[in-house]
């Protein structure tokens, strides 16, 4: 299957910072990329969906000047969490459709940990 | 709106058993049904994808059917391992335009004891 990477895997940050986390698709081109977040023993919620060239379309509840999200590239999307602070911590899973295959099936990168203290 | 259920939410069984996972879903018309493997603290791996005119797919001992009309599918395990320790989320897709997102199942966290 495609590959999905992400970068960092983890991180810890100080409460009113910024952390950005990218998401890249290694070996296809992925028009539309996917933003998740994950809470302990949860399942994902959807962040945003965003498509390259374009501005995201974020979830209701989700806040679009919190969570910036920039897909530049058809290999590169990045999610920007602004002033971050504790509740912000959790899982982050980004994900990218591989239009090259008849389902347009979508894979997952290995998820960033972030911890703001 | 489509909600997606699992149960059970967790599942312990011996090892060399055969299992059953359940996933639900209200709204049949979907476009495809995806069951993943998540790993503490990693991403999903896509197990097995279902397109909606299909009623089953195979990988390994892995099987998943498919009843759209009913609203369900089963992941059928055979001979389970220590290995196959993992939450398994199944998640579908309503039509195939690109922006089109996957609902994803509450989950089940599945252990195999050795």
């Amino acid at each position: 299957g495609a590959v999905v990477s992400q970068h960092p895997s983890w991180v810890i940050c100080k409460s009113g910072t910024s952390v950005k986390i990218e998401c890249r698709s290694l070996d296809f081109q992925a028009t539309t990329m996917f933003w998740y977040r994950q809470f302990p023993k949860q399942s994902l919620m959807l962040m945003a969906t965003s498509n390259e060239g374009s501005k995201a379309t974020y979830e209701q509840g989700v806040e679009k000047d919190k969570f910036l999200i920039n897909h530049a590239s058809l290999t590169l999307s990045t999610l920007t969490v602004t002033s971050a602070h504790p509740e912000d911590s959790s899982f982050y899973i980004c994900s990218a459709r591989d239009r090259r295959g008849p389902y347009n099936e979508q894979f997952f990168g290995p998820g960033t940990r972030l911890t703001v203290l | 709106k489509q909600e997606v259920t699992q149960i059970p939410a967790a599942l312990s069984v011996p090892e060399g058993e055969n299992l059953v996972l359940n996933c639900s879903f209200t709204d049949s018309a979907i476009y495809n049904l995806q069951w993943f493997r998540q790993d503490p603290g990693k991403g999903l791996t896509s197990l097995l994808l279902i397109q909606s005119s299909q009623r089953e797919q195979t990988s390994g001992r892995l099987n998943a059917s498919l009843d759209k009309s009913s609203g369900r599918s089963t992941l059928y395990i055979a001979a389970s391992q220590p290995g196959d320790s993992a939450t398994y989320l199944c998640a579908v897709r309503k039509a195939n335009f690109g922006n089109e997102k996957l609902t994803f199942g509450t989950g089940t966290r599945l252990t195999i004891i050795p």
